[in-house]
């Protein structure tokens, strides 16, 4: 069975550190792998997307992606009281599936 | 990013009634659409895949005859919740894939929060 597995934290950081989220995939045919972010009582909101070993950067998030190693994670630079929420890792494979991982629960503290 | 909408965005019906809840994408052709229901504190889980001119492909454990798909256009799949009963409550998600660019992306709509009494 495909799997994308997350910590389901929560994880705290105070107000302007880094925040690092990590996401590990079973499947080594995903091609494609993206990064959603959902505020309490809200839907999923997509906030990044890579498709190529490395490093994509858009303001203060970063994504990394490692093929070799199935795993992929989302940095947030400065982090804000407002950047907290759930953030879903999702992997779509060849078979054009997506597989959302359970979350990560980020809360930044002021 | 693209466009997905919900109708409506919140309902509350009665035990035994039945409830169609509308996912639309506005400015995209999709020709698959996905269910999701979310509980509280809990993550997506997926219902069902939505393929445009096809029936459904529904998740293990999910009642097909009881959540019935309809995805009869590109741009619009319906959710029907049939006989709702209290434990149908919950947070009721469609998403949208858009494969018009280099690659498939998947935009969620809003939600829609379904209370049953």
């Amino acid at each position: 069975q495909k799997e994308v597995e997350q910590n389901s934290g929560p994880l705290s950081v105070p107000e302007g550190a880094i925040a690092s989220l990590n996401c590990t995939y079973s499947d080594r045919g995903s091609q494609s792998f993206f990064w959603y972010r959902q505020y309490s009582g809200k839907s999923p909101e997509l906030i990044m997307s890579i498709y190529s070993n490395g490093d994509k950067e858009d303001g203060r998030f970063t994504a990394q992606l490692n093929k070799a190693s199935q795993y992929v994670s989302l940095l947030i630079r400065d982090s804000q009281p407002s950047d907290s929420a759930t953030y879903h890792c999702a992997v779509r494979g060849d078979g054009q599936n997506f597989v959302f991982g359970p979350g990560t629960r980020l809360s930044v503290l002021p | 990013g693209a466009v997905v909408s919900q109708h409506p965005s919140w309902v509350i019906c009665k035990s035994g009634t039945s409830v169609k809840i509308e996912c639309r994408s506005l400015d995209f052709q999709a020709t698959t659409m996905f269910w999701y229901r979310q509980f509280p504190k809990q993550s997506l889980m997926l219902m069902a895949t939505s393929n445009e001119g096809s029936k459904a492909t529904y998740e293990q454990g999910v009642e097909k005859d009881k959540f019935l798909i309809n995805h009869a256009s590109l741009t619009l799949s319906t959710l029907t919740v049939t006989s709702a009963h209290p434990e149908d409550s919950s947070f009721y998600i469609c998403s949208a894939r858009d494969c018009s660019g280099r690659a498939c992306e998947q935009y969620f709509g809003p939600g829609t929060r379904l209370t049953v009494t």
